[in-house]
């Protein structure tokens, strides 16, 4: 079992261009979550997806989307990067919304 | 505003020792509280706590959670090398939204 797997693991983007970021999970959760992560700053709830077909903003989404394609699969994406998007990005899931949430190994991202 | 405040921001102590970690939390409707463990990649789950007084305990790590005050605390006795990591708290909030602490980074010398 693989768990929770992302990729890519490393991007670097120029200012304005887009990109996709992929979650999958083998663990046969509902719920999936993508969150960022910066220095001091611990990490910030981007979107989730309490189940298959929903998707809800977390507490930063402005410059993001997400697609909940499957019940495994999870994507984010930035339609044109910014600089201030520069930040590890992981995706976790959970069996249901109140339970703990298991995390992806993350993707850094830098925009310049 | 939704707020969760961890303290120390780190912590240096010897090995053999005991540590205790602080959350406090403010938010608008408390659903659980959880503590993971960050080494150099994804965080890992520790524990998940609701109820009010209840001790959650993992080995040498425990945890407890005062909803009337609203904090909690994790300990960690006998500390190893191996503990050292940063500590992240976590609030899950009434609409399923999630607020983190910016964490506690404990390192523990030989």
């Amino acid at each position: 079992n693989a768990g929770v797997t992302q990729t890519p693991k490393f991007q670097v983007l120029k200012t304005g261009q887009s990109m996709t970021l992929q979650c999958a999970q083998d663990m046969n959760h509902n719920s999936m979550y993508w969150y960022r992560q910066d220095p001091g700053m611990g990490l910030r709830l981007i979107y989730y997806s309490a189940s298959e077909g929903t998707t809800d903003k977390g507490e930063v989404p402005n410059g993001y989307n997400v697609s909940r394609l499957n019940k495994r699969e999870f994507s984010l994406r930035l339609e044109s990067a910014a600089p201030s998007q520069t930040s590890v990005y992981f995706c976790a899931t959970s069996r249901h919304t109140d339970y703990e949430q298991y995390f992806g190994p993350g993707t850094r991202l830098t925009v310049t | 505003e939704d707020k969760v405040v961890q303290s120390p921001l780190s912590l240096v102590v010897h090995e053999g020792d005991t540590v205790t970690l602080n959350c406090s939390y403010e938010v608008t409707n408390f659903r659980s509280l959880l503590w993971y463990k960050q080494e150099k990649k994804a965080p890992t789950f520790l524990f998940m706590l609701t109820s009010s007084g209840i001790e959650k305990k993992s080995g040498r790590l425990s945890s407890i959670l005062d909803k009337k005050e609203l904090f909690s605390i994790l300990n960690i006795t006998a500390t190893q090398t191996g503990d050292s990591a940063v500590y992240l708290c976590a609030v899950r909030v009434d609409n399923n939204d999630m607020r983190f602490g910016a964490g506690t980074r404990l390192t523990v010398k030989p």
